[in-house]
């Protein structure tokens, strides 16, 4: 059973652009949110995270937006540039876990 | 962030053989954690451990088994390999400090294909 969604497995965007790449999740006791970003042949890299308790972070060109209402949260990135392609996996944590639970990622294409 | 290594990187071998793949972080992390991931899917964690001597299951099963001897090493062993376990075996590392918000860093993994 699939507790994190990504339900767009790829996204094109012109560099300069806004990406805005979404997350849904079923778990109610996800507590802690994090997008990590991937190219191919190598590991995950940690991006951004959120927890609970806010609604929105910032890191520069990265912010995540979290609606836990909707248990729904986004990554936007402004300006895209065509480094951003990538795939890049929405993931959650519940307060009394360990594991990280990975939606299926986004492919992330930046064109010039 | 984290130096963590994984080794091989790529693995073809044939069914039967006995396989360990290697995993070290630099960072002198407690927390490490072994991830198998298909193409196209999600991130399934099979191993952790939280410290020498501490190895436990995840959430996925595993015909896998894991050894915690060393801070800094985390090997993940198959005795007898078969083309099932053909996947991506991600390893990762984070620190104690936080509990479940610690930031994992994740090595670049082991492609492993059983043929």
């Amino acid at each position: 059973d699939q507790q994190v969604k990504q339900n767009s497995p790829s996204l094109s965007v012109q560099e300069g652009r806004i990406s805005i790449l979404n997350c849904d999740y079923t778990n109610s006791m996800f507590d802690y949110f994090l997008w990590y970003k991937k190219y191919p042949a190598e590991g995950p890299t940690f991006l951004i995270s959120i927890s609970s308790i806010k609604d929105k972070n910032e890191d520069g060109r990265f912010t995540v937006f979290l609606n836990k209402s909707a248990k729904h949260l986004s990554l936007h990135i402004v300006p895209s540039q065509p480094g951003d392609s990538a795939v890049y996996f929405c993931a959650a944590v519940a307060l009394s876990g360990y594991a990280l639970n990975f939606g299926k990622g986004t492919s992330l294409l930046v064109t010039p | 962030e984290a130096d963590i290594y994984q080794t091989p990187r790529y693995l073809v071998i044939g069914t039967g053989k006995k396989i360990t793949l290697e995993c070290s972080q630099t960072m002198g992390h407690d927390k490490m954690y072994w991830y198998q991931q298909d193409p196209g899917m999600e991130l399934h964690l099979i191993h952790y451990s939280y410290g020498v001597n501490s190895t436990e299951k995840g959430d996925l099963s595993s015909e896998s088994t894991v050894s915690r001897i060393r801070t800094e090493h985390f090997p993940l062993t198959l005795e007898s390999a078969r083309p099932s376990h053909t996947s991506q075996y991600l390893c990762a590392s984070s620190e104690s400090t936080g509990g479940y918000t610690d930031t994992q860093y994740f090595g670049p993994g082991t492609r492993l294909t059983v043929l």
